[in-house]
């Protein structure tokens, strides 16, 4: 399979621990996305990488947000100390960004969490 | 203003009927649009991009007006399987392989 891969799928836990989440993109693909949805609304974006680099993290993203891609294949992203409005499914995707404009994003089947 | 608005819906429509969703944004920069598709409890995956000069893939057309900063897909003769929720996509700036930002999407139910 080389689709986008997440893991784990569902994840539960207290409130005020933390978690990490893996994305394995499509491995030719250079760019790697990071958005979060919740019920009735569009994915919002997080933050995406081009390679390893981290070239936009969203304004609205709190400091209890970090996420890395340190040899710009796979990538986690880490929520400290959780809240119960962390409750949402994490969606990773990458493209290919050989275009001269955005490439469509290749979305993995995300990670369910819930806070407890 | 937020930067991608769409008719959250729902769309209820009978099978065959055609139906149009709209969807604007806020920067006359953006240069790059998509229209994906999410099924329940899944990931979205793309339906078409949205080129300059309008763009038809079958039964699925996809236009765009720069001035009014909109872009509409047209679904002709509706299949029950193509209920699902639509969102639009849009890079809210004219440099390459930035942020995408989504729609809250639209809801379409195709009834017997």
């Amino acid at each position: 399979d080389t689709g986008v891969s997440q893991n784990p799928r569902h994840k539960i836990t207290k409130r005020g621990q933390n978690v990490t989440f893996r994305c394995d993109p499509i491995s030719e693909h250079n760019r790697l996305y990071w958005y979060r949805q919740t019920l009735g609304q569009g994915p919002e974006f997080l933050t995406y990488f081009q390679n390893e680099a981290q070239l936009e993290k969203s304004r609205l993203l709190s400091d209890r947000f970090s996420a890395e891609r340190p040899k710009g294949s796979f990538s986690t992203l880490e929520i400290q100390r959780t809240e119960q409005g962390d409750s949402a499914m994490y969606l990773c995707a990458s493209s290919s960004g050989v275009s001269s404009y955005n490439s469509p994003l290749h979305f993995g089947n995300g990670t369910r969490l819930t806070v407890t | 203003r937020k930067e991608v608005e769409q008719d959250p819906g729902p769309f209820n429509v009978p099978e065959g009927a055609t139906v149009a969703f709209n969807c604007t944004y806020s920067n006359s920069a953006s240069q790059s649009f998509f229209w994906y598709r999410q099924d329940c409890r899944k990931e979205p995956k793309l339906l078409m991009s949205v080129y300059s000069s309008g763009n038809e893939d079958g039964r699925f057309t996809a236009q765009l007006n720069r001035a009014s900063q909109y872009i509409s897909l047209l679904i002709r003769d509706s299949k029950l399987s193509d209920s699902a929720t639509y969102l639009c996509v849009v890079n809210p700036r004219a440099n390459q392989g930035g942020k995408l930002i989504f729609g809250q999407g639209t809801e379409l139910s195709v009834k017997p």
